[in-house]
């Protein structure tokens, strides 16, 4: 079947790393996607992986291993506007569900 | 440009009843979803329109959940006979192409159903 888990809540200090884990299991596995989702707003891109390796954008960086199954965003220099959930999304060459999210981590950045 | 856009915002409707939802995506786009999210969880998808092919309804939970795409733009989700479980908030989201493309989301519609 298709899964994908993350942890549902994690707590960090301003101006503090903080890495979000996501492992995910399909077929047909095309590429992995991260999204950030305001309470109350709607989902907004975040970053992309295809391949493997690491990708960064400013102060964000998202990591893939398709081997392992397992992706990582990893947020640096934590600001407050940053409390939000994090949304991990497979998508999928083949088959149905052609994209399947994981149910988010909250985040919480504490001054 | 303009985003996605989704009506209504709210909707509140009697169990039993049948709502409309309206999605107008991004001009250009030919990929189109539907999602659920219920309060504190994840989105749950619901079917994918791609261009002129056949859509991909495999997350309809059931017959009463029904959408169209009009002149591959518009996008309308039909719930008949709505219940209370039906409540939750409904997402649309465009991309220019298939599935290794961002995708675009609109505000949502939040449905109520009491």
């Amino acid at each position: 079947g298709q899964n994908i888990d993350q942890p549902t809540e994690m707590t960090a200090t301003e101006g503090a790393i903080v890495q979000i884990n996501c492992t995910y299991q399909t077929s047909g596995f095309n590429g992995l996607f991260w999204y950030q989702q305001h309470a109350g707003e709607a989902p907004t891109f975040l970053s992309y992986n295809v391949l493997d390796g690491l990708e960064e954008k400013g102060r964000f960086s998202s990591f893939l291993s398709r081997s392992k199954g397992y992706s990582y965003l990893l947020l640096k220099e934590l600001q407050m506007k940053d409390s939000a959930s994090y949304l991990c999304a497979v998508s999928r060459v083949s088959g149905t569900y052609k994209y399947i999210f994981g149910t988010g981590t909250r985040l919480k950045v504490l001054a | 440009g303009a985003g996605v856009s989704q009506s209504p915002s709210n909707k509140v409707t009697e169990k039993g009843k049948d709502v409309e939802l309206r999605c107008d995506p991004i001009s250009g786009h030919t990929a189109l979803y539907w999602y659920r999210q219920s309060l504190g969880q994840g989105l749950e998808f619901l079917i994918y329109f791609q261009g002129n092919s056949a859509p991909d309804k495999s997350g309809l939970p059931s017959d009463r959940f029904s959408a169209e795409r009009t002149g591959g733009s518009v996008s309308t989700l039909t719930i008949q006979r709505t219940q209370q479980e039906d409540s939750a908030v409904y997402l649309c989201a465009s991309s220019p192409g298939t599935v290794s493309y961002e995708q675009y989301f609109g505000p949502g519609t939040r449905l109520t159903v009491t």
